[in-house]
């Protein structure tokens, strides 16, 4: 059963950058597509971007001049960079794997996710 | 930055059937397949419902999920204390080359 597990500080400050960690352990990181989500609290879920196996990466408009998502094969690890954050950043941060329906091209969900990680932005 | 868009809420005795829409557009949920996921108080999101109707290993048949134009909807037959949690729908968007998600409803059983 693949698990994933996110880490990193829950607090930081105003204008600095926020740095998590999701290590997938079940499994191999290889040949699947790793996302980032967050969920501000009481708000709905919000996409920040996925990153391959091989690092080819794809981020949500919206955050994109942001965020660095990047991958260690090695240590079947992959992580978040998101920089200049403000309280509005603030949010519960998740992993999650991207599967694909095997019968129909094009039908991706996420699978697993990791527990979450709340993440403050304060000073 | 919910996309698709959800009743806040919804309700039932023990043994009814509850009925959650999703509406989105055409460049997500009217060109691509939509997943449910369930999310228990304070817990992480489990997938539910994954292309519009199929259910992951170990999810109840009482769930139930269809699609029709740019709409979608859950459906749970047989209300069960255990399903009071948060909902929430999601389809690829073509904009966003990135999944959107619903506004998410929270289900009560009475």
């Amino acid at each position: 059963q693949v698990q994933l597990q996110e880490s990193g500080p829950g607090l930081v400050k105003p204008s600095e950058t926020l740095s998590l960690t999701c290590t997938v352990s079940g499994g191999s990181i290889t040949s699947y597509y790793w996302s980032w989500i967050r969920q501000p609290p009481g708000k709905g879920l919000e996409w920040i971007g996925y990153i391959y196996y091989s690092g080819s990466t794809n981020y949500n408009p919206s955050l994109k001049s942001r965020v660095t998502i990047s991958v260690d094969t090695s240590k079947n690890q992959f992580s978040l960079k998101l920089s200049s954050v403000s309280a509005a950043d603030t949010a519960v941060y998740y992993c999650a794997r991207r599967a694909e329906y095997y019968y129909a091209s094009g039908s991706y969900y996420f699978d697993f996710w990791g527990q979450g990680t709340l993440v403050t932005v304060s000073s | 930055q919910s996309v698709l868009t959800q009743p806040p809420s919804a309700s039932g005795t023990p043994g009814q059937r509850v009925t959650i829409s999703c509406s989105g557009s055409s460049s997500n949920i009217g060109s691509h397949t939509v997943n449910w996921y369930q999310q228990l108080p304070g817990a992480a999101p489990k997938l539910l419902i994954y292309s519009n109707n199929q259910r992951p290993s170990g999810a109840p048949d009482r769930f139930s999920g269809s699609k029709s134009g740019t709409s979608a909807s859950l459906a749970i037959s047989g209300l069960q204390s255990e399903d009071e949690a948060d909902y929430s729908c999601a389809a690829w968007d073509d904009s966003l080359n990135g999944p959107v998600f619903g506004t998410g409803t929270k289900v009560t059983v009475l």
